[in-house]
């Protein structure tokens, strides 16, 4: 079965700076998509990016954009010019190919804190 | 945009008693889940749901739980016997699948007292 890992429980940004959150994976699979998704306190889930494991090219969608090392099953989300809307949990996810409707594969989460 | 809706935002029940939450999924969506998130926890998932029927389903998704299509816009997921530890925050989520991202709705707190 796949696993997410999130290593950091929680981590702190000073408004304006850059931020990286880290997530691995552990799969025996070639063909996969791996998203980020954004709970802020209102715990509503909010996709932020999502990338296609057979793209070597790393997503981005404005100020967010993916780390995706595909060997290393690693996939870290950077986020420029850090908001103080950007406070929120992120959640790394996992999602197989094999058919049209797997579910996804959650990380425990990191809770980001914007410093104004 | 279209987006997933949920209803009711928050359930408040006693144990033993049955709930339903209601989704309606984005129109041209095709496949259906349902995850719960314990407070504090991560998301987990429940069962997904294609033309009718189960697709795929999790260790948590006993006896005392069901889903259902009853018509062609809702989508709901019943607890028959609420138990204490359904307590949880429900999401219903839909996905096309010509694109296969899913999309949220904004969750159901359900607390069981």
């Amino acid at each position: 079965a796949q696993t997410v890992t999130q290593s950091q429980p929680e981590m702190s940004v000073q408004e304006a700076e850059t931020v990286t959150l880290s997530c691995t994976y552990d799969t025996s699979e070639s063909d996969y998509y791996l998203f980020w998704y954004k709970q802020p306190p209102s715990r509503q889930m909010i996709l932020v990016i999502r990338q296609e494991a057979y793209k070597q090219q790393n997503a981005t969608e404005n100020r967010f954009s993916v780390n995706f090392q595909k060997a290393a099953k690693s996939f870290s989300l950077k986020i420029s010019d850090s908001q103080l809307g950007d406070a929120a949990m992120y959640f790394c996810a996992y999602r197989s190919q094999y058919s049209g409707n797997t579910p996804l594969v959650f990380g425990k989460g990191t809770r980001l804190s914007v410093i104004a | 945009e279209p987006e997933v809706t949920q209803t009711p935002s928050h359930q408040v029940t006693q144990m033993g008693q049955e709930v339903i939450l209601r989704c309606v999924p984005i129109s041209n969506h095709l496949y259906f889940y349902w995850y719960r998130q314990i407070l504090g926890q991560k998301v987990e998932f429940l069962v997904s749901f294609y033309n009718n029927e189960i697709s795929e389903k999790s260790e948590i998704f006993d006896d005392q739980f069901s889903v259902e299509r009853p018509d062609g816009s809702n989508f709901t997921l019943k607890i028959r016997s609420t138990k204490l530890e359904d307590s949880a925050m429900y999401f219903c989520a839909s996905s096309d699948p010509g694109y296969d991202t899913q999309y949220f709705g904004p969750g159901t707190r359900l607390t069981v007292l």
